[in-house]
């Protein structure tokens, strides 16, 4: 059974750099022909597509958020990382990690890592 | 602002039908896939729906899809209490050359 787990640090302060990793069990990245997915979701709020990443490196990103994003893959670990740098109060949200299932970079997200709460303050 | 229109809310009797709209363009909906998610409170969302109207296995068939044009239609029957979630529609929008979602829809069964 597929799973994925989000860690990283809950706090992160203004400016700096928020980084998070997605392990993926049950599969393997590189074995499969799927990209896999950063969404997050502000408190109350909906939810927003930071970007997805298939395991040869090839990306794609909300172009809102693009000049801060950077997606990577490590296929010797089974992980994905998101980095978005120089953060304010509006990037404190619930970070997802999910697999994109369907044709390529187009898809739907399935399944979904259980979340984590990222808060930028100082 | 999400690319993807949705209703606030919607609300319906226990037992009772109930239709979620979800409204875009032709770079995203006109064009493209559409999915549906549950996100019950406090948990993370779950896929309901993928390729406008096709079930995940376990999802029971009172869930369904459509779409026509650049508008998506998510219907529920025979309402449970335990319905009552956040449900968001999502696609890939080829303009923006990612995957965008609505802005969801919180559904309540009185």
């Amino acid at each position: 059974q597929l799973q994925l787990q989000e860690s990283g640090p809950g706090l992160v302060k203004p400016s700096e750099t928020l980084s998070l990793t997605c392990t993926v069990s049950g599969d393997s990245i590189s074995s499969t022909n799927y990209y896999w997915g950063w969404i997050r979701q502000p408190p109350g709020m909906g939810l927003e597509c930071i970007g997805t990443i298939y395991f040869s490196g090839a990306t794609y990103a909300s172009p809102s958020l693009k000049s801060r994003v950077t997606i990577s893959v490590d296929t010797s670990k089974n992980q994905f990382s998101l980095r978005l740098s120089s953060v304010t109060a509006a990037d404190t949200a619930v970070y997802y990690c999910a697999k994109l299932g369907g044709s390529g970079k187009i898809g739907w997200f399935d399944p979904w890592g259980q979340g984590t709460l990222v808060t930028v303050s100082s | 602002q999400s690319v993807l229109t949705q209703p606030p809310s919607v609300s319906a009797a226990p037992g009772q039908r109930v239709t979620i709209s979800c409204s875009g363009s032709s770079s995203n909906i006109g064009n493209n896939y559409v999915s549906w998610y549950q996100q019950l409170p406090g948990t993370a969302p779950k896929l309901l729906i993928y390729d406008n109207n096709k079930r995940p296995s376990g999802i029971p068939d009172r869930f369904s899809g459509s779409k026509s044009g650049t508008s998506a239609t998510l219907g529920i029957t025979g309402l449970q209490t335990g319905d009552e979630a956040d449900y968001y529609c999502g696609t890939w929008d080829s303009s923006l050359s990612a995957m965008v979602f609505g802005g969801g829809t919180k559904l309540t069964v009185l």
